[in-house]
Parts: structure tokens; sequence; C-alpha cells
């Protein structure tokens, strides 16, 4: 299964809202999407999974929607250090990663 | 604490191996579904293999039939023995914890260990 997010880049101010979209080449259910946050130089860390449960600590301004091929991930108000690449992850095959989107400060 | 640290990453030349290691530490390796990720130079990220609590294993067909995941729950670590490296394989290795469901992400991961094949 092919993960395609989008926006590649997405360019906000903090405060603002974000939101970004994960299409998926065949049908993922639901159960079997999750969503990382990537810093520059860091591990990956686990924001959502089975498309829409906030992984542990993780802020409520962290949301997920979606089923089938079209999964979103949005966060409501930009804080400085959401600022990062986000990638979707899929299980309901041979697990895939989509290519991420770098949300940057506008 | 619950931690992951990789090792075994270096330089090798193509066709060569290389065997990484992931140490657990704060909980029990074999009660879980464990994952290798690796990341190419300013890519994104790519599933590697996974280790079932069951112990079965899967892999990347980028990696299948030269990689080998494999667990030692007397020394609670996991492995990955890497042969014909070619230099797509260059990149940072990931350790992760699956979770005990698999199917829910990886919720811990170790800071990597960098493989380059020159």
């Amino acid at each position: 299964i092919v993960l395609t997010q989008s926006p590649g880049t997405l360019s906000l101010s903090p405060g603002e809202r974000a939101t970004l979209s994960c299409r998926a080449s065949q049908s993922v259910g639901s159960s079997y999407l999750v969503w990382y946050q990537q810093k520059s130089g860091q591990a990956p860390r686990l924001l959502i999974y089975a498309a829409s449960s906030r992984a542990t600590a993780i802020p409520d301004r962290f949301s997920g929607s979606g089923s089938g091929t079209d999964f979103t991930l949005t966060i409501s108000r930009l804080e400085p250090e959401d600022f990062a690449v986000y990638y979707c992850q899929q299980y309901e095959s041979s697990p895939s990663f989509g290519q991420g989107t770098k949300l940057e400060i506008k | 604490e619950v931690q992951l640290v990789e090792s075994g990453g270096g330089l090798v030349q193509p066709g060569g191996s290389l065997r990484l290691s992931c140490a657990v530490s704060g909980f029990t390796v074999s009660s879980y579904y464990m994952s290798w990720v690796r990341q190419a130079p300013g890519k994104g990220l790519e599933w590697v293999s996974v280790f079932y609590s069951d112990g079965r294993t899967y892999y990347a067909d980028s990696v299948k039939g030269r990689f080998t995941i494999s667990r030692d729950n007397s020394k609670n670590t996991l492995d990955l023995q890497m042969n014909s490296l070619r230099a797509e394989d260059t990149a940072v290795y990931y350790c992760a914890r699956e979770g005990r469901t698999y199917g829910n992400g990886m919720d811990v991961w170790g800071q990597g260990t960098t493989v380059t094949v020159s």
C-alpha cells in the first residue's frame, strides 16, 4: 500500500491550525493507521494510533481522523515545538510510511 | 526506564556484512513486537523488518533474503544481520518497540545507528 502525504511542505505561523493529509492507494482499516512526528536529528515520536487515538503524553491539540483511503492529522493551534516532519504509516499490509509533510514556520 | 540503544553501525564496502544490535531495558523484549526502521540521508522512513512476540519474522521486499532479524531473550536484545550490503542500504537504522498489540504504532525508539555502504 502506497501512502501519499500532502502537502509536501506546509508553512504556517504559531497559533494557526494545521491540516495534514494522508491518502492510501488501497483501503486501510482505521485500526492500522498511525502518525509520527520527527524533529531534525531525532527519532520519530508516536502521535496517533488507530487513526484517532492519541498516544501517551500527546497534547490534545493533536487529533487524527479518517477512514478507508483518506486520513487527516490536525494540529488545532500550532506551538513553536510542533514544527517538524510528520509521517503517516499503515499496517493493513506490509508496513509502509508516507513520504512525510514538513511543517515549517511561516 | 524504558530504553532502546542501537549499536553496530559503521562503514562497510558493498557486498559486505554488518550486524546491528538493539539493547533493550525497562521491558522484556520477548513480550513485544519489535521492528527495525531505517532512514536514508535526507529521506523518509522505511520499515525494514519485524519480530513478532510469537517468533514470526517479516521483511521488506528490499531486504528480503539479505537481512535477518533475531532476538536473544537471555540478553534482552534485538539484532539485525545485514549481508550483501548495497549503497542503497546506507541509512540510520532505528530499533523500535511495536507494543503488545501489533498495528498500534511504534511507541519507543532508539537513537539510531548509522550504516554507510561505500
